[in-house]
């Protein structure tokens, strides 16, 4: 029944390990969206994929690797955890603007990711 | 470039008293303006949207927005606060990317609301 659906909800782990986030929306909608949220809470967007294309990232190192299986589906990999990875990482997905639709972005419930 | 302000890093009021939490944004166009609520460990939801038409804007939960293009703000207010509206509050700014295909939010650094009783 839920919308935006993130895993794991929290992932601890340590330096130099490899993690994977899974999100998954049942919305229907062509466009998905990884975000961070610091330790001070500013959400900042990392990618945007629209129909499994990306298309947009945000000078993010190349450490995080996204994947879109499907319009539904957005993976974040991310290699070699550093300390200051260490985040909320939110999902998010969205209808295109226009068209009757203001384009508002869905928010999953977010993965806490702390590297010790 | 396009950015959001949320002067007030911090709010209390007490239970039953009125709300306004201060938005204000820089955009060249005309933009989508966005208010969200984050609740302690969870997600962000929608409260309200401004997307042309009637300035001031009904969202969920008793909240209200008004747009001010000359000021460039987009206030939120409530008349009577309720304990469980403590949260987080953030405020974003919409930019069309890609003929619409995207809608990247740039958001303000949100203002923590906390509720005496």
């Amino acid at each position: 029944d839920t919308a935006v659906s993130q895993t794991p909800k929290y992932l601890v782990t340590q330096m130099g390990n490899d993690k994977s986030i899974k999100c998954e929306q049942n919305l229907g909608h062509d466009t998905m969206y990884w975000y961070k949220q610091d330790s001070k809470k500013f959400l900042k967007i990392m990618f945007s994929y629209n129909n499994k294309e990306l298309i947009i990232n945000e000078t993010v190192p190349n450490r995080f690797s996204p994947k879109s299986p499907d319009k539904a589906h957005l993976n974040l990999h991310i290699n070699s955890l550093e300390l200051g990875d260490s985040a909320v990482y939110f999902c998010a997905s969205s209808h295109p603007s226009g068209q009757g639709s203001t384009g508002e972005l869905f928010f999953g419930e977010g993965s806490r990711l702390t590297v010790l | 470039a396009q950015s959001v302000t949320q002067p007030d890093i911090h709010i209390t009021v007490s239970e039953g008293a009125s709300l306004e939490l201060r938005c204000n944004y820089s955009y060249g166009a005309t933009p989508y303006l966005f208010w969200y609520v984050q609740s302690p460990g969870q997600g962000l939801q929608l409260l309200l949207k401004y997307f042309s038409g009637d300035t001031l804007v009904q969202g969920i939960k008793g909240f209200e927005a008004e747009f001010k293009r000359s000021q460039s703000s987009f206030n939120l207010r409530k008349p009577s606060v309720h304990w469980s509206d403590a949260a987080e509050y953030f405020c974003a700014v919409g930019k069309r990317d890609y003929g619409g295909a995207t809608n990247k939010l740039i958001f303000g650094t949100g203002t923590l609301l906390a509720v005496q009783p």
